[in-house]
């Protein structure tokens, strides 16, 4: 699983508080990535990160917003959670070494807005 | 921007039976990877097989095989004897150099005994 944790597994949470999800790796991995899983739409990147302070939006991007102030941890916050993100949400790391690369994935958290 | 598209969403094959999962991507890039994961129920994702964009051949991992058509942008999905443990949602992915990895909506494989 190269090591990764996320944090928690499963939340239940009420419209318009702010929700923050952790994902930690062991392996000091540079590519980071926070996707979330809905029925139909596969899995849908968030935000990614290419470093340390360094990162990016993917195709989902309103309403959340990321942190990585260090290697290990990527954090996701929903700044003012809504039932439209309840979902599965997926943190990945990309091993990205030139002609080598893999993603791991964590667990995943469950996440339900109410 | 680069998309990946499954157009199957769910398929069914009998046990020891072959069947092909369909994919296609959209880039301008010339240098990228490909990928199959399987996701059982268990929601883990398990990397099924790879394929480098500059080989021109097709990447091989026991009954798992690929048909990549650089010039067509396909990359099918083929298991060979079939096994009820293949049951799962397989997803296509899509990474280029910038390390962005893109999926698909996924095909939901059903397998009968």
């Amino acid at each position: 699983d190269a090591g990764i944790t996320q944090s928690p597994r499963h939340k239940v949470t009420e419209t318009g508080t702010p929700v923050t999800l952790r994902c930690h790796q062991t392996e000091n991995h540079r590519y980071m990535y926070w996707y979330r899983q809905d029925p139909g739409h596969g899995l849908r990147l968030i935000h990614y990160s290419y470093g340390v302070k360094d990162t990016d939006k993917g195709e989902v991007s309103d309403g959340y917003s990321v942190s990585r102030s260090k290697t290990e941890d990527f954090l996701l916050t929903l700044e003012s959670a809504t039932s439209s993100q309840t979902s599965v949400y997926f943190c990945a790391i990309s091993t990205g070494t030139g002609r080598v690369t893999e993603a791991f994935f964590g667990q995943g958290t469950r996440l339900t807005v109410v | 921007a680069q998309t990946v598209t499954q157009s199957q969403p769910e398929m069914s094959v009998q046990e020891a039976e072959t069947v092909t999962l369909s994919c296609t991507y959209d880039t301008s890039e010339s240098d990228y990877y490909l990928f199959w994961y399987k996701q059982p129920p268990s929601r883990q994702m398990i990397l099924v097989i790879r394929q480098e964009a500059y080989k021109q051949q097709n990447a091989t991992e026991n009954r798992f095989s690929v048909n990549f058509q650089k010039a067509a942008k396909s990359f099918s999905l083929k298991i060979s004897d079939s096994q009820l443990g293949d049951a799962a949602m397989y997803f296509c992915a899509y990474q280029d150099v910038t390390d962005k990895l893109i999926f698909g909506t996924g095909t939901r494989l059903q397998v009968f005994p």
